[in-house]
């Protein structure tokens, strides 16, 4: 199994604290991904990174913000959490693109509650 | 409009079944498409990609038609460990390469 690990698993915080989410890989992948999945809507891109210090948002960037200082890490965080920020977060790598395939490995989740 | 679409679940089969699952991307520009599967509170696992041509692997068949902008999943021979949920996935390269996700498709295979 590619090496990709979150951290933390499980986060309860209060409404208005920040929040950082780690996803730390051994894999040397270019590409990082972080989604969050929500019942009745699936996966939904937040952010991802294609190198260090180079990020895009996803489709709910909104209240997210993301790091990438160096290969292996890249940091998901939420400035002020709110009750609708509760969600499983999914962190995903893939290796370099070639021809357009880009075959995504996730980590295990972490799973956030806001209250 | 969500940029992948698909069928709504849950889909309930007895074992033995066959069952397919359709989806639909409104991005032209797509390039490449997957099926993953998610067991229940785990992590979503490439099922396999799609290829135009269409591909099979076992007991699963995967087509792509490009221009209606439509993929298919179907599963043969239903089995009790094939309930899961199956995600659609396209590959859009939009200056870096993104993969968009279906809300996914519950499975229950029941004996």
């Amino acid at each position: 199994d590619a090496g990709i690990t979150q951290s933390p698993r499980h986060k309860v915080t209060e409404t208005g604290t920040p929040v950082t989410l780690r996803c730390h890989q051994t894999e040397n992948h270019r590409y990082m991904y972080w989604y969050r999945q929500d019942p009745g809507h699936g996966l939904r891109l937040i952010h991802y990174s294609y190198g260090v210090k180079d990020t895009d948002k996803g489709e709910v960037s909104d209240g997210y913000s993301v790091s990438r200082s160096k290969t292996e890490d890249f940091l998901l965080t939420l400035e002020s959490a709110t009750s609708s920020q509760t969600s499983v977060y999914f962190c995903a790598i893939s290796a370099e693109p070639s021809s357009g395939a880009n075959v995504l490995t996730f980590g295990a989740g972490s799973r956030l509650t806001v209250l | 409009r969500k940029e992948v679409e698909q069928d709504p679940g849950p889909f309930n089969v007895p074992e033995g079944a066959t069952v397919a699952f359709n989806c639909t991307y409104s991005n032209s520009a797509s390039q490449s498409f997957f099926w993953y599967r998610q067991d229940c509170r785990k992590e979503p696992k490439l099922l396999m990609s799609v290829y135009s041509s269409g591909n099979e692997d076992g007991r699963f068949t995967a087509q792509l038609n490009r221009a209606s902008q439509y993929i298919s999943l179907l599963i043969r021979d239903s089995k009790l460990s094939d309930s899961a949920t199956y995600l659609c996935a396209v590959n859009m390269n939009t200056g870096g390469f993104k993969t968009i996700f279906g809300a996914g498709t519950r499975l229950f295979v029941k004996a």
